[in-house]
């Protein structure tokens, strides 16, 4: 069971769009549509952003949309906002009971 | 709404075991479509998954940890808890409970606050 693979680090202006990748195998991102989304602030606990690939739970902006295409799961952030810079972490059921998530992403607000 | 609470020493001695304890409050540990969680988090890096707890005792480990690792719930109390066993430097992370929904583990959610557990003599 390996962590998902996610690019260190993206960074976008405010007011653009930055998209996050995400990327697994057939077992565990490409077999189930059980991918979630994590936004994590330097000393705090994650937060749940988006949930079975594309839902948003009540209270997270609609600027966070989540997607998948074959083996790879994506979060997009649109209309970047200051308060959007932060780490990013993805998680994927990965069979036999369990989870994995992926090595994580530092967005930076430029 | 659902909290969870981490406790437990900070300081455990190599080759010894890491004791934690989640503590749920504003809900109930045996609602039936929840399984408690463990994830770690080493400074510096990423989240790994250890393990959930269905409240009937069912218990689900990460592979690499199995060895090692026992969870087990206290419905009484509203706990669930930890033990990792044979503890070295490499088990010095910040140890964090979470509540996950379904056994395909939809999301986690909520987290507790998390717990810096260093392994050092």
């Amino acid at each position: 069971q390996s962590a998902l693979t996610q690019p260190r680090s993206v960074s976008g202006s405010p007011g653009q769009s930055v998209t996050i990748s995400c990327t697994g195998t057939s077992s565990d991102v490409g077999g189930y549509n059980y991918v979630s989304w994590y936004q994590q602030h330097p000393g705090k606990a994650p937060k749940l952003m988006i949930y079975d690939v594309s839902k948003r739970p009540s209270g997270v902006p609609d600027r966070f949309s989540g997607s998948k295409s074959g083996n790879t799961a994506s979060l997009t952030i649109s209309g970047l906002q200051a308060e959007d810079e932060a780490d990013y972490y993805c998680c994927s059921y990965a069979g036999s009971y369990t989870a994995v998530f992926g090595g994580g992403t530092k967005l930076t607000v430029l | 709404q659902v909290q969870l609470q981490e406790s437990g020493p900070g300081l455990v001695k190599p080759s010894q075991t890491l004791s934690l304890t989640c503590t749920v409050s504003g809900g109930s540990i045996s609602s039936g479509d929840y399984y408690w969680s463990w994830i770690r988090q080493p400074p510096g890096k990423g989240l790994e998954w250890i393990g959930y707890i269905y409240y009937s005792g069912s218990t689900y480990y990460n592979p690499s940890l199995k060895s090692r690792v026992t969870i087990s719930v206290d419905t009484s109390k509203n706990q669930f808890s930890l033990k990792l066993s044979s503890v070295t430097a490499a088990d010095t992370a910040v140890y964090y409970c979470a509540r996950a929904l379904d056994i395909v583990v939809r999301w986690f959610d909520p987290w507790g606050q998390g717990t810096l557990v260093t392994v050092s003599s």
